[in-house]
């Protein structure tokens, strides 16, 4: 157990709509970072939060955004959603950087 | 685009044998580098890693060698045994630039036959 969780493990949707995955980064880690796994993509990277703030951006599209809470949790909203954006959504946090510590992914099919 | 190129996309090794995974890099500001290994419904999770500085790091039966020159670095397994089947990815950061996310390589499914 890396002692990051996601929510939820698995969502079905359909195309145009909009979801939410949430992560609860480990205890004392401040940097929240997001990724989506798709088999011929690999892991892309998506965006980072640092304490509350964006810190860097990878590859995200302008139909997805994140917070990250004062509490530490983070959120990522993906809207218009369309077939492609199916994949396997990785929270992942660490101290600073360096190691990072993902979470289990949410699993999001969209129809 | 930042790239980090890995090969090969699968390997199948014998139990016993060594697995060798290989990367290469274009940008030079990279100055970390670990491999996560990632078992199915997993997420994945820091194996080894290394900084620019060495040639070579050893843990247990996992080794990555380093060449700077080259832009290359390497995963050994060693005595590769049937729990090592996984996903390995290698990937790269500028962390002396500022954390701007790990970029990966695109994986490689390893089996272990017995």
């Amino acid at each position: 157990d890396s002692g990051v969780t996601q929510t939820p493990k698995h969502l079905i949707t359909a195309t145009g709509q909009r979801v939410t995955l949430r992560c609860s980064p480990r205890s004392g880690d401040l940097s929240v970072y997001w990724y989506q796994q798709s088999l011929d993509q690999g892991l892309q990277f998506l965006i980072q939060y640092y304490n509350g703030e964006e810190r860097a951006k990878g590859n995200i599209l302008e139909r997805f955004s994140a917070q990250q809470f004062p509490d530490l949790h983070s959120e990522l909203n993906l809207s218009s959603l369309e077939l492609g954006d199916s994949a396997l959504y990785f929270c992942a946090s660490s101290v600073d950087w360096g190691e990072l510590f993902f979470g289990e992914g949410s699993r999001l099919t969209v129809l | 685009q930042q790239q980090v190129k890995q090969s090969p996309q699968s390997l199948i090794v014998q139990k016993g044998g060594i697995s060798i995974i290989n990367c290469a890099y274009e940008n030079t500001a990279f100055d970390y580098f670990p491999w996560y290994q990632q078992f199915p419904g997993k997420g994945p999770a820091l194996l080894i890693a290394i900084r620019p500085d060495v040639s070579e790091k050893k843990e247990g039966r996992f080794t990555i060698s380093f060449n700077k020159s080259a832009k290359q670095f390497s995963l050994h397994i060693m005595d590769s045994q049937p729990g090592d089947s996984a996903t390995y990815f290698c990937a790269a950061s500028n962390v002396g630039g500022g954390a701007d996310g790990l970029t990966f390589g695109k994986g490689t499914h390893l089996i272990i036959q017995p």
